[in-house]
Parts: C-alpha cells; sequence; structure tokens
C-alpha cells in the first residue's frame, strides 16, 4: 500500500517555463514534507521541505505547497533551468516511537528541454 | 568537509557471499538510515539507528544486518539470505533535534553475478 505516490513518471517542461511536480499521500499522521533531486548514481540531494503547519514555502526559485486537506503537495521551479533536469522524489515523515521515518514517493523524471 | 561517505561507489559479489558495504558521516549526527533504491521505484527503508548499540528494522529488514557501535559509523551487511540483493544502496543520517532533513551519502551500486 503506497502511502507517497507521484503519478507522473516524467515530466518534460521548456527551459524558463514553470515546473511542477505533484504528490499525493494518504497518512494523515505525516507532519513534514520533504523533495529531494536526484542525479544517476549519485544520492538524493535535499532541496525544500514543509512543516505540516504551513501551506507554502519559498526557497529561490522553488516554492512547495501543501494542501492538507486534500493530502496533496507540489514543487513549483521558476524558471526552469538545464541543471534542473533529474529525478525527484517527495518523502514524507512520520514520528514513530520517538525515531523519524520517511517515506518516499516513486520519483518524476524532469527533463528541461532548451 | 563535514558529510557522509560511502565506499566503494560500486561494489561486485558472487551469489551467496556475505558483503558489507561502509557508512560514515561526521556531521555528528545522532540519527542514521540505510535505503534501497531498485530502478523506478523509490527509496525503501531497510534499518535505521537513533543512537549507538541500538537500531530498529525497516520495512525490507529481511537478509540484512547492521551495527553501530561508533556514532560515525554505520554498516550494512547483505547476506546470503537477501533474494534479490542486486541494487543501490543509500545511507542517511540526521540529527535528533531541531529539523527533520536527512541527509544522503553518495550510494553503493551492489551488483550480485
Amino acid at each position: 500500500d503506497q502511502q507517497v505516490k507521484q503519478n507522473s513518471p516524467s515530466l518534460s517542461v521548456q527551459e524558463g517555463r514553470i515546473s511542477i511536480l505533484n504528490c499525493d499521500y494518504t497518512n494523515s499522521m505525516f507532519d513534514y514534507f520533504l523533495w529531494y533531486k536526484k542525479y544517476p548514481a549519485e544520492g538524493p540531494t535535499f532541496l525544500i521541505s514543509i512543516s505540516s503547519i504551513k501551506d507554502k514555502n519559498e526557497d529561490g526559485r522553488f516554492t512547495v505547497f501543501l494542501n492538507k486537506s486534500a493530502k496533496h503537495l507540489s514543487l513549483h521551479i521558476v524558471p526552469s533551468q538545464p541543471g534542473d533536469s533529474a529525478v525527484y522524489f517527495c518523502a514524507a515523515s512520520e514520528l514513530l516511537q520517538g525515531a523519524q521515518k520517511l517515506v518516499f514517493g516513486q520519483g518524476t523524471r524532469l527533463t528541461i528541454n532548451p | 568537509d563535514g558529510g557522509i561517505t560511502q565506499s566503494p561507489k560500486y561494489l561486485f559479489r558472487k551469489e551467496g557471499q556475505n558483503v558489507t558495504l561502509s557508512c560514515e558521516q561526521n556531521l555528528n549526527h545522532d540519527a542514521m538510515y540505510w535505503y534501497r533504491q531498485d530502478p523506478g521505484q523509490g527509496l525503501r527503508l531497510i534499518y535505521y539507528s537513533q543512537i549507538v548499540n541500538d537500531f530498529q528494522k525497516g520495512d525490507i529488514a529481511e537478509g540484512y544486518s547492521v551495527s553501530r557501535e561508533k556514532k560515525e559509523s554505520f554498516p550494512l551487511t547483505v547476506t546470503s539470505a537477501q533474494k534479490n540483493p542486486t541494487a543501490f544502496y543509500l545511507c542517511a543520517s540526521r540529527r535528533t533535534s531541531g529539523p527533520d532533513t536527512q541527509y544522503f551519502g553518495p550510494g553503493t551500486r551492489l551488483t550480485v553475478l
């Protein structure tokens, strides 16, 4: 049972336009959400996060939106640049017996076209 | 330079052999994690450790073992009992106070022949 889902395996966007990556979750106990960027054969790099008490967090070209009622979050990248081409994972955090556990989506491969 | 190191980057083993993957961090983080990534899938949690000498099973612990004798080190052993050991293995760490962000090492690609 997939608790965190990224329903788009891939997304292609023109350079300079906005990229929107989506993520849905089912567990209402998740209290913190993160986005990671990953290149092939490398470890994921942390991009941006949001606490469940907020609905928006912004860092430069990256903005994450959280809609708790819909159990949906999205990552907006604007303007998109060629270096943004990578796989993006959303992750949701849950505290279980004092330990944080992250549950990851399957990832979305973003390709920025010149 | 603070960070997480995993060695080696690529590892080949014959079927039936145990193999140990190294993970070291100098970030002074208390918690450490091991994940596995398979093609087209997200990361799945194998084991995690909140403090030295203590660790818990994640979602897919069968066929794996860990130890946490030092704060900086969290080695993962892939045993011959693991049915599909070929995968990309990622180690992560996190402070147990402050933001809940986990930081990842560069990963080890294990191929069992």
